[in-house]
């Protein structure tokens, strides 16, 4: 039962420096997102992807970029990273058909990121 | 725009305590609520959830009920344990566009139980 998988799980990065952090669901949702996770500020939305082919912005879009690769993978990209871009960031999948799970987010155990 | 607003802590408790963590929010049309619960070191986990006004969510002995006239979701659970001890958030469900939802979510509470 491996749900919601993100890579890596650490990473530290020199201001400047790329990166994609990967995440990857074996539950055959529609639904994608990756939020950040911040002290004091709860979790908000980076970007998020209702369906295979489809990306949108969330709360927090500056400096990174998506891209839904397939219905199972969805990558994060920091192109040029900055030290405000520290933070835990947490992948998720959901299904929104009204079924009994309708907005059950599962989340992946998420990747902690630190800019020098 | 749709928001979560849940007290603040970090909240203290002993062993067998009565827990409130209070929710109220913001949102247009008919929103679904939910409690999601982080352990340390972990994602977040879904922990209830209620889609209709009046609805009660319940699981592990909390339980939340979904009050339109107050527009609260507020936590409760009767006697609090050591393993209890984590970060709680409340969130709403929100209309993305078409048939899109997204999640919004308060600040989180830690709660720590000692025993």
């Amino acid at each position: 039962n491996a749900g919601v998988t993100q890579t890596p799980k650490f990473q530290v990065l020199k201001t400047g420096q790329s990166m994609t952090l990967q995440c990857a669901q074996d539950m055959n949702h529609n639904s994608m997102y990756w939020y950040r996770q911040d002290p004091g500020m709860g979790l908000r939305l980076i970007y998020y992807s209702a369906s295979e082919g489809t990306t949108d912005k969330g709360e927090v879009p500056n400096g990174y970029n998506v891209s839904r690769l397939n219905k199972r993978e969805f990558s994060l990209r920091l192109e040029s990273a900055a030290p405000s871009q520290t933070s835990v960031y947490f992948c998720a999948s959901s299904e929104w058909d009204r079924g009994p799970n309708t907005g059950e987010l599962f989340f992946g155990e998420g990747s902690r990121l630190t800019v020098l | 725009g749709n928001s979560v607003t849940q007290m603040e802590g970090p909240v203290t408790l002993s062993e067998e305590a009565f827990l409130t963590i209070n929710c109220t929010y913001t949102a247009t049309g008919y929103p679904s609520l939910f409690w999601y619960v982080q352990y340390p070191g972990e994602g977040l986990q879904l922990l209830l959830k209620a889609t209709k006004a009046d609805d009660k969510g319940s699981n592990k002995g909390f339980e939340a009920t979904y009050r339109k006239e107050t527009t609260s979701f507020h936590l409760e659970k009767g006697s609090v344990q050591v393993s209890d001890s984590a970060v709680y958030f409340c969130a709403l469900s929100s209309e993305g566009g078409g048939s899109n939802y997204k999640l919004t979510f308060g600040k989180g509470t830690l709660l720590t139980v000692n025993p």
